[in-house]
């Protein structure tokens, strides 16, 4: 099993739609977790990171983590052509200088 | 800050040749990762360091893959003799952990070709 899966994609949306983006994780000791976007030929950017139960709202992105269910969701709502890119999950066991560990990401369309 | 700078963009190389690749990490960063990514296994994390310390190198492929950090702002990455499945963007990424936030930041990355 790997430990941070993504379901590959591509995962197809129409302009101004919802965006989904699903993400499960192996290790119960986890707790920190982190969405990049990676464009095409580009180095990932942190969108957004959460730590603790629930959601939590940064503009048109929404992170939601369930801890209980190792599951953790990226939602972009009103999504835009700019959108699309890889989305990659990733989490880190301890709060302090330990490693990232990524899933193999999420490609995104967003049609016209 | 000019961000992580890495160097070079893109090598081409011949298998059996030394690649080093460099890393320059954001200022007051005490955190550096090198990490590879290829289509198929995506971003694996190579080796990290704390404070110019190695401390998790388990993701570095075999004995041909060397890392350093001689001080707080550079970082090499050494693969001695490279081979054809050696092709990936190489990232270098730095981070400054603040508790739970421990967000790394990315270089643009360099491109090897070994052919």
């Amino acid at each position: 099993q790997k430990e941070v899966e993504q379901n590959s994609g591509p995962l197809s949306v129409p302009e101004g739609a919802i965006a989904s983006l699903n993400c499960t994780y192996s290790d119960r000791g986890s707790q920190s977790f982190f969405w990049y976007r990676q464009y095409s030929g580009k180095s990932p950017e942190l969108i957004m990171f959460i730590y603790s139960n629930g959601d939590k709202e940064d503009g048109r992105f929404t992170a939601q983590l369930n801890k209980a269910s190792q599951y953790v969701s990226l939602l972009i709502r009103d999504s835009q052509p700019s959108d699309s890119a890889t989305y990659l999950c990733a989490v880190n066991r301890a709060g302090t200088a330990s490693k990232l560990t990524f899933g193999t990401g999420t490609r995104l369309q967003v049609t016209l | 800050d000019a961000g992580v700078i890495q160097s070079p963009r893109h090598e081409v190389t011949e298998m059996g040749q030394e690649v080093t690749l460099r890393c320059k990490p954001i200022s007051g960063h005490n955190s550096l990762f090198w990490y590879r990514q290829t289509m198929m296994r995506g971003l694996e994390l190579l080796i990290y360091f704390n404070n110019n310390v190695p401390i998790d190198d388990s993701g570095m492929p075999e004995d041909r893959f060397s890392a350093k950090m001689p001080n707080a702002s550079f970082s090499t990455l050494k693969i001695q003799p490279s081979e054809p499945r050696d092709s990936a963007v190489y990232f270098c990424a730095s981070s400054a952990p603040r508790g739970l936030n421990t967000e790394a930041f990315f270089g643009q990355g360099t491109r090897l070709t070994v052919v």
